[in-house]
């Protein structure tokens, strides 16, 4: 069964510093990496979706790499700001399955 | 265009009670998922539906139901609900299967006393 693990769980940082969040899965037949961001109390917003033919993308100071033989993904975010503060999910879609597997999230908090 | 709608988005309900929630997807959108989160297990699949059929099915009980109209708008529904039963019940939709994108609604939060 798949198993989507992210570190770390939690993470403060100074505003303007650039971090990187990491997201490993342990069954690498997947179709795509879906990197989330939650806001308290509310639904997910999709930030990358990256397909399992792709190494990374990017949007803005977001950047999600993606290296599947080695079950990993990275969200890196430059510069980051106070309204990056939420909580982050990875999630893939495993080959043959029509459903995403999440990871358990890391709460970032950026500190003005 | 209108994202995903989800209703209602607070309810309170006691042991024992069922409960029905609704998602309208996006125009367009064919496939409607559902998931449930909680603090201790996180983000699980229960089922989704494409074109009016239940396509998946995670692994819940069977007090777990749903069903998709027509219209592609999807109901979900929990008989004799338990204290653990309280959770974000989220809904996704995308067009159809395979690598396409899902977009996730807000949620309705069921508290169960």
């Amino acid at each position: 069964k798949q198993e989507v693990t992210q570190i770390p769980a939690a993470l403060s940082v100074p505003e303007g510093e650039n971090l990187v969040l990491n997201c490993s899965f342990t069954d690498s037949a997947i179709y795509n990496l879906q990197w989330f961001r939650q806001d308290p109390g509310k639904g997910l917003t999709s930030l990358l979706l990256i397909q399992s033919s792709q190494r990374e993308q990017t949007s803005g100071r977001l950047n999600a790499s993606l290296d599947k033989s080695s079950g990993r993904s990275t969200l890196y975010i430059a510069a980051s700001q106070p309204g990056d503060s939420a909580t982050y999910l990875c999630a893939v879609l495993q080959t043959g399955a029509n459903n995403l597997f999440f990871g358990t999230g890391t709460r970032l908090t950026v500190i003005p | 265009k209108a994202g995903v709608t989800q209703t209602p988005r607070y309810l309170i309900k006691t042991r024992g009670q069922q409960v029905t929630l609704s998602c309208s997807p996006i125009s367009g959108h064919r496939s409607v998922s559902w998931y449930q989160q909680t603090p201790g297990q996180g983000l699980q699949f229960l089922f989704e539906y494409f074109s009016e059929t239940q396509r998946n099915k995670g692994n819940f009980p069977g007090r777990f139901s749903g069903r998709q109209f027509s219209n592609s708008r999807s109901e979900m529904n929990v008989s004799t609900l338990e204290l653990g039963d309280s959770a974000l019940y989220l809904c996704a939709s995308r067009l159809g299967s395979g690598a396409n994108v899902l977009t996730f609604g807000a949620g309705s939060r069921l508290t169960v006393l």
